[in-house]
């Protein structure tokens, strides 16, 4: 079965540092890695998505993908109440459906 | 430009039930998804359309489920009867297909709770 695994949390992090969020996935024929935040109550909502190796910056997110390790992970620089949420890590094949990871709950503290 | 639209909001219903939720995804996109979220399996997906015709039904947990999409900017999600076990956030996402276009945006959910 093909999955994405990430730490459920939570991840705990003072205002104004960064926060890391990691992501694995089994399928090594995965193309196409997002990351959805979800408040609680909402939707998931697309904040970053990655196709290549390397890094891929958005304001304060990083997203970076390294698929010989098949690791995703989400960098939150200057990190503010605001981003305190769950955080889904979702991949897709060759086929057009996204597997999400179970997320992981971030706390950004006072 | 609207984003993707479902109805109702919310639902509570009885055992037994009839439950038709309802998804008009973001216009121009091709690909529809339904999903279901619980504290206990995360997010599920549960079937999803391309050019309106259904791909992939795996998820669809047993018969009771059935979805349709009769065109490219409706579709229906209807569980008969209803149980209590299928109480959870239903949502629907869309988007334009694989690679970067298969960036799915999700709708706002309907929060099913069957008594």
């Amino acid at each position: 079965q093909k999955e994405v695994e990430q730490n459920s949390g939570p991840l705990s992090v003072p205002e104004g540092a960064i926060a890391s969020l990691n992501c694995t996935y089994s399928d090594r024929g995965s193309q196409s890695f997002f990351w959805y935040r979800q408040y609680s109550g909402k939707s998931p909502e697309l904040i970053m998505s990655i196709y290549s190796n390397g890094d891929k910056e958005d304001g304060r997110f990083t997203a970076q993908l390294n698929k010989a390790s098949q690791y995703v992970s989400l960098l939150i620089r200057d990190s503010q109440p605001s981003d305190s949420a769950t955080y889904l890590c979702a991949a897709t094949g060759t086929a057009s459906k996204l597997t999400f990871g179970t997320g992981t709950r971030l706390q950004v503290t006072l | 430009d609207a984003g993707v639209i479902q109805s109702p909001r919310h639902e509570v219903t009885e055992m037994g039930q009839e439950v038709t939720l309802r998804c008009k995804p973001i216009s121009g996109h091709d690909y529809l998804f339904w999903y279901r979220q619980t504290m206990m399996r995360g997010l599920e997906l549960l079937i999803y359309f391309n050019n309106n015709v259904p791909i992939d039904d795996s998820g669809m947990p047993e018969d009771r489920f059935s979805a349709k999409m009769p065109n490219a900017s409706f579709s229906t999600l209807k569980i008969q009867p209803s149980e209590p076990r299928d109480s959870a956030v239903y949502f629907c996402a869309s988007s334009h297909g694989q690679g970067w276009r298969n960036e799915q945006f999700f709708g706002p959910g309907t929060r099913l709770t069957v008594l």
